[in-house]
């Protein structure tokens, strides 16, 4: 079974600091995935990474993915209260589409 | 260009009944996924669609859920006799067979409460 693991699972910190969020995992995947919800709504899609050893950078946001592509990261970079939200990272494999979802990090950035 | 839609939004039920959620895909969009969320985790896989086909569905989807898409166009999610532990946002996800890297794309999600 694949699973991922996100950490941390909460994070509390004060605008302008920097964080990274991880997604770990024993399994390989293809793809990998990381959206961003806010309550009440459904996952927006951030980014894609494919390649090991790939980073992406989305303004202030910058996704790595691992050589190995079992694990990636996120760094937020002078985090901002609307980065406020819950990340989720999400393994794909195989042709069928299927979503291996982490558990999510609830992130809360203080003004 | 609009993005994936589903119905209603929020559904209030009383355990025992039987409900009915829509999604409507991104209209180009010929797979069609449903996830189950609970408060705090990330979605669960529960089926999904290439047209009209349903091509997997999870053991979560127990034999009190069913779904369908007629048309290869919208879908919809009916669990029958609902149980407190059907509590959750139902959300639906759409993509294009072929796109690299198996984007999807979800909508705002069902909220279901089961009381």
């Amino acid at each position: 079974t694949q699973l991922l693991e996100q950490s941390p699972q909460f994070l509390s910190i004060q605008e302008g600091e920097n964080l990274t969020v991880y997604c770990n995992s024993s399994s390989v995947f293809s793809s990998l995935q990381w959206y961003r919800q806010e309550p009440g709504e459904g996952p927006v899609l951030l980014v894609t990474v494919v390649t090991g050893g790939e980073v992406k950078k989305l303004k202030r946001l910058t996704f790595q993915f691992g050589d190995a592509r079992k694990d990636s990261s996120l760094h937020i970079t002078a985090a901002q209260p609307g980065d406020t939200g819950l990340y989720l990272c999400a393994g794909g494999s195989g042709n069928t589409g299927k979503l291996i979802f982490g558990q999510g990090t609830t992130l809360q950035v203080k003004p | 260009d609009t993005g994936v839609s589903q119905n209603p939004r929020h559904k209030i039920t009383k355990r025992g009944q039987n409900v009915t959620f829509r999604c409507d895909p991104i209209s180009e969009h010929n797979r069609l996924y449903w996830y189950r969320q609970t408060l705090g985790q990330g979605p669960e896989f529960l089926t999904y669609f290439q047209n009209e086909a349903q091509l997997e569905k999870s053991r979560l989807l127990s034999d009190r859920f069913s779904a369908e898409r007629p048309k290869g166009s919208f879908s919809t999610l009916e669990i029958q006799r609902t149980e407190q532990g059907d509590s959750a946002m139902y959300l639906c996800a759409s993509s294009l067979q072929g796109t690299p890297f198996l984007e999807q794309y979800f909508g705002p999600g069902t909220r279901l409460t089961v009381t």
